[in-house]
């Protein structure tokens, strides 16, 4: 079982529709990341959290440290957001680059 | 203000070959961490470097080496190369100091024929 779990693998969705990206971990953590990657491989992080919730613009992300379990949310989804996603945990022993990565939600977004 | 640089965007190789992929970091970054990620998997971690040193390390095996300047750029060198070394490799840059977040290159694609 890998230590980083996404659900879904694969998500298409209609412009305007609320998505929301589960990601759950086994392992005890500092620090919890949200990636985005885009074809082509770049990849921007999006939100660093350990705890609570945080928002950018229409993205929000949540963690439960308890139930080890965090979402990504987009409000009002649009095909430009159409990527890869990808949650990865840091352990408390980790330094800031040592992450463990989950396999990544695909969002098609369509028109 | 250039972000994270990687170098060269792809590369073809063939086995046993030797191979040397470059990274500069984001402005005031000190840190560099390189990434192996397979086709429709994740990224693995395979090492950070800091202060010209490897600080931590993921489970690859010695074939896989680094090197930091004191500019804070890195290489990645991988010797004797497999098959299964084809994978876009990533690199990310962060300050040590500060607990943020990553900053992320757009990889080098290696493919081993």
């Amino acid at each position: 079982k890998n230590e980083v779990e996404q659900s879904p693998q694969n998500l298409t969705a209609q412009e305007g529709e609320f998505i929301t990206i589960n990601c759950s971990y086994s392992v005890g953590i500092s620090a919890l990341h949200w990636l985005q990657q885009h074809p082509g491989g770049g990849i921007v992080s999006l939100f660093m959290l350990s705890s609570g919730k945080k928002k950018h613009g229409r993205l929000i992300a949540t963690i439960n440290i308890q139930e080890k379990h965090s979402s990504l949310h987009i409000t009002a989804s649009h095909p430009r957001d159409s990527a890869v996603y990808i949650c990865a945990v840091r352990s408390p022993q980790g330094s800031q680059g040592n992450l463990i990565f989950g396999k990544g939600t695909k969002l098609s977004v369509k028109p | 203000d250039a972000g994270v640089t990687q170098s060269p965007t792809h590369l073809i190789k063939t086995r046993g070959q030797q191979v040397t992929l470059r990274c500069s970091p984001k402005s005031g970054h000190d840190t560099v961490s390189w990434y192996q990620q397979a086709l429709g998997q994740g990224p693995q971690f395979i090492f950070q470097y800091y202060e010209e040193e490897e600080r931590q390390r993921g489970n690859f095996p010695d074939r896989f080496s680094g090197h930091q300047f004191p500019n804070y750029s890195s290489e990645l060198n991988v010797n004797a190369l497999l098959l299964g070394d084809s994978a876009l490799y990533l690199c990310a840059s962060s300050l040590r100091a500060v607990n943020e977040k990553l900053f992320f290159g757009s990889g080098t694609q290696l493919s081993v024929l």
